[in-house]
């Protein structure tokens, strides 16, 4: 099965300030790779995916973007982050039918 | 209203007794998984059904995909502590969607 990094596992950043989270897979080539948020008390919400290196898919309109440089490397950004950007988010790699996720990182915007 | 819906919302169960956890949609799931959240922590895959009638058991977990592929169930046998935690149940709503929907989970409770 594959290993899904992300970091950082947590972060607290003030509103306006810029954003760059980082998950790396291990174990898989050419995966789909999603990136995922977690609001307190909500569900999962799909943000992006890509099915390949350059191709990004967006989910929900916002001041969030995601970009995949290189196959199993899948990063997710903003230039101005928001206090509602606060919440958990969750990198997943899906391959052969499977999907697994990472750990997660907290992000707490102030 | 919820494309995937999880049942109940939370469950309160003494350790030793069964349970069962439910996941319905009014589309066909063309793959249904069932994860599990512990607070703060990322999903851990329990497993993934495809094919209608299809049943799969890991340990003292238990589940199945009815034949219409509109309903998933999760049956824990005589419950742990270990099994306390969100559980989550995700599809795909639509032959091939490489996207999955999630349900809102269940919050799993396990009572000495």
């Amino acid at each position: 099965s594959q290993t899904i990094h992300q970091w950082p596992a947590t972060l607290v950043q003030p509103v306006g300030s810029p954003l760059s989270l980082e998950c790396t897979v291990e174990g898989t080539s050419n995966p789909n790779l999603y990136w995922y948020r977690q609001a307190a008390g909500r569900g999962l919400q799909l943000l992006f995916y890509s099915v390949g290196i350059g191709q990004i898919s967006s989910e929900v309109p916002q001041n969030l973007s995601a970009s995949r440089p290189q196959d199993r490397q899948f990063i997710l950004s903003s230039k101005k982050l928001l206090l509602s950007d606060s919440g958990f988010y969750l990198c997943a790699c899906r391959h052969s039918y499977e999907q697994y996720f990472g750990p997660g990182t907290r992000l707490t915007v102030t | 209203s919820q494309e995937l819906e999880q049942s109940p919302q939370s469950l309160i169960v003494q350790e030793g007794k069964n349970l069962t956890i439910n996941c319905t949609s009014s589309k066909t799931l063309y793959g249904l998984y069932w994860y599990k959240q512990k607070y703060g922590e990322g999903l851990i895959f329990l497993m993934m059904l495809q094919k209608g009638g299809e049943e799969k058991s890991h340990e003292k977990i238990t589940a199945k995909l009815d034949e219409k592929k509109q309903q998933s169930s999760l049956h824990i046998t005589a419950s742990q502590p270990s099994h306390a935690g969100i559980y989550l149940c995700g599809a795909a709503l639509g032959f091939g969607n490489e996207k999955l929907t999630f349900g809102t989970g269940t919050r799993l409770t396990i009572i000495p």
